[in-house]
């Protein structure tokens, strides 16, 4: 089956840091990926996704390039902010039904 | 963008009783709609998906008696939390998927507290 795998937080940064969150996956096919941000007490909302191999998914700042020889997604941001604060959750999606397969988040923390 | 509404946004119910939690898509035809369940610090688990017009799919070990889904029109799904006790407290989010995009748009959440 489908899984996705992302490093533990919680991640704690200065403001201004640059950012990495791993995110790994595992499918049968050839999955669509997406990283979601959740601010709290808040649902999810897409912050960007890339549906085929190569491709690079940007928003606000932060950067994710779809690397099937190594079937990651990590996250980016050069310069973080406080504002940033929140948790992240890589996820796939593969097949009929749109259903969404997420990483167990990584909570990141920025200080200023 | 595509918008999806929940309400309440939060409740306070008591043990025994059941509390229905609205999920709308109002700005799309929303054929297929999700609802997750989200302990504190943990990711999402899908509880259950539903197709408009029919009967909803349950993930492995989720009660399908206790947690009562309909799906009756494109735009609206409905999570009913049946006799809720204490241990279904936790934080509701439904999404919702139109025909042709593989996105699912998310709805801010319903957090339920069982006294």
């Amino acid at each position: 089956g489908n899984s996705v795998t992302q490093m533990e937080g919680p991640v704690t940064l200065s403001e201004e840091a640059f950012l990495t969150i791993n995110c790994t996956y595992t499918a049968t096919g050839y999955p669509s990926l997406f990283w979601y941000v959740q601010y709290p007490g808040e649902g999810l909302q897409l912050l960007l996704k890339a549906t085929k191999a190569d491709d690079k998914g940007s928003n606000k700042g932060f950067e994710a390039t779809y690397r099937k020889e190594t079937t990651s997604f990590h996250l980016e941001k050069g310069s973080v902010q406080v504002s940033d604060s929140a948790v992240y959750f890589c996820a796939l999606s593969e097949g009929a039904g749109n259903m969404l397969t997420f990483g167990g988040g990584t909570r990141l923390m920025v200080k200023p | 963008g595509a918008v999806v509404s929940q309400h309440p946004s939060w409740v306070i119910c008591k043990s025994g009783t059941s509390v229905k939690i609205e999920c709308r898509s109002l700005d799309f035809q929303a054929t297929t709609m999700f609802w997750y369940r989200q302990f504190p610090k943990q990711s999402l688990m899908l509880m259950a998906t539903s197709n408009e017009g029919s009967k909803a799919t349950y993930e492995q070990g989720v009660e399908k008696d206790k947690f009562l889904i309909n799906h009756a029109s494109l735009t609206l799904s409905t999570l009913t939390v049946t006799s809720a006790h204490p241990e279904d407290s936790s934080f509701y989010i439904c999404s919702a998927a139109g025909l042709v995009s593989y996105e699912q748009y998310f709805g801010p959440g319903t957090r339920l507290t069982v006294t």
